[in-house]
Parts: C-alpha cells; sequence; structure tokens
C-alpha cells in the first residue's frame, strides 16, 4: 500500500448526475494532484494543490471542481460529464512539490 | 511546450535479459526526472527520482541515468524477471514558476519465464 486511498474505485455515471471522487493521503504530506489517464494517452496532470492552496489549473473544463479541505484530503466533484470523460483518475502526493510523488490506485470512471 | 516520448512503446524479453528503456524530452529546463512503473489496473509506483543537477540513481537491479542538455534518460533493469512486466513510465517536472510535470505514454515490458 502506498499510503493513499482513492475511492470509489469503479463509477458508473450518466451525463446528467453529479458525483465526486476521494483521495486520502496517510504520509503527512503537503501537495496534492489529481491526474487523468485515457487509453493510449500519457497522464494528464489536472490540479495541484499545496498546503491546500490550488497552485495549478491545466485548462480542465469547469464540470471538474476540485476542494482540497486539508493536507490530507482532496476531492474532485464532476458535473455533467462528457463520454469522453472516461478515464482512470489518479491522485497522489508529495512531501513537497518537485519531490517524489506517491499515487492511489485510481477511480475507474466510465460515463454514459 | 514539453513533450516526452518513450521507445519502444512495448518490450518483449525472456526471463535474465539486461534491459534498456529509453525517454527523450524537448525541453532541457527541467527541475527533475522521475520513472514510474504501473501494473494493469493499478495506481503508479514510483521507482527512481533524478534530480536535474543528478547523472545517475541507483534502487537494486534499477539504475537511472539522466543527460539534461540532450534531452534523454534511460532506465536500465538488470536480470529481468516475471514480476518486472509491466508499464514503466518517465515523468519530467519542468522547472519555473509551473513546474508543470508531463509523462510519457509509457513503455509496456512483458518478460516471458
Amino acid at each position: 500500500e502506498t499510503g493513499v486511498t482513492q475511492t470509489p474505485r469503479h463509477l458508473v455515471m450518466g451525463m446528467t448526475n453529479k458525483k465526486s471522487l476521494k483521495c486520502e493521503q496517510h504520509l503527512g504530506h503537503n501537495a496534492m494532484y489529481w491526474y487523468k489517464q485515457s487509453a493510449k494517452k500519457p497522464l494528464e496532470l489536472m490540479f495541484v494543490y499545496n498546503f491546500k492552496e490550488q497552485t495549478e489549473n491545466n485548462s480542465v473544463p469547469s464540470r471538474f471542481s476540485p476542494e482540497c479541505p486539508n493536507s490530507s484530503h482532496l476531492f474532485l466533484h464532476l458535473h455533467t460529464l462528457q463520454p469522453e470523460d472516461s478515464a482512470l483518475y489518479l491522485c497522489a502526493s508529495s512531501r513537497a512539490r518537485g519531490e517524489t510523488q506517491y499515487f492511489g490506485p485510481g477511480t475507474r470512471l466510465l460515463v454514459l | 511546450k514539453q513533450e516526452v516520448t518513450q521507445i519502444p512503446a512495448a518490450l518483449s524479453v525472456p526471463e535474465g535479459e539486461n534491459l534498456v528503456l529509453n525517454c527523450s524530452f524537448t525541453d532541457s529546463a527541467i527541475y527533475n526526472l522521475q520513472w514510474f512503473r504501473q501494473d494493469p489496473g493499478k495506481g503508479l509506483t514510483s521507482l527512481l527520482l533524478i534530480q536535474s543537477s543528478q547523472r545517475e540513481q541507483t534502487s537494486g537491479r534499477l539504475n537511472a541515468s539522466l543527460d539534461k542538455s540532450s534531452g534523454r534518460s534511460t532506465l536500465y533493469i538488470a536480470a529481468s524477471q516475471p514480476g518486472d512486466s509491466a508499464t514503466y513510465l518517465c515523468a519530467v517536472q519542468n522547472s519555473g514558476g509551473y513546474q508543470k510535470v508531463t509523462f510519457g505514454i509509457g513503455t509496456k515490458l512483458q518478460v516471458i519465464p
């Protein structure tokens, strides 16, 4: 186990649904990340939080809304997604920006 | 814009062979480079992280080198084992304000017993 957990592990949702992905790290890290991994594409960094403050948003559509209530928890709120948003969503954390990132197992999302 | 390329896309070798995975990047202004492995349906496991000031890092049977000026890194796996079968990803973190991380698409390795 990496110390980074993600729930749920699998999620199927319709385009009009609202759902949330949760990430929790037990490593005492200060930086947390959301990534999207689509088939046959490189991992895409979506959001970065450092000490609970969002420091990076890589042109992610507003139907994805991150929330970081504290350094241990990170959420990704999903609303009116499209089928092309189906992917593996990975959460990671690191002690500080630029240091080794530790990944969770991911949430496999299917949008119908 | 940073681009990361990994060659080959897939590799199949018999057990016991030494092998090299390649990663190249277009912008040499990097902060660090990290190698990960990903097992099917799983998250990523960090293998080695090389800071921009370093030339190489070693962990067990793994050795990663970095040539920043030429935009290249290699991951050397000695005496490969079936348990090494996975996808290996290279990720580059840029230096500068945003420190954006860019991943390659990976090399899928199969080690045949």
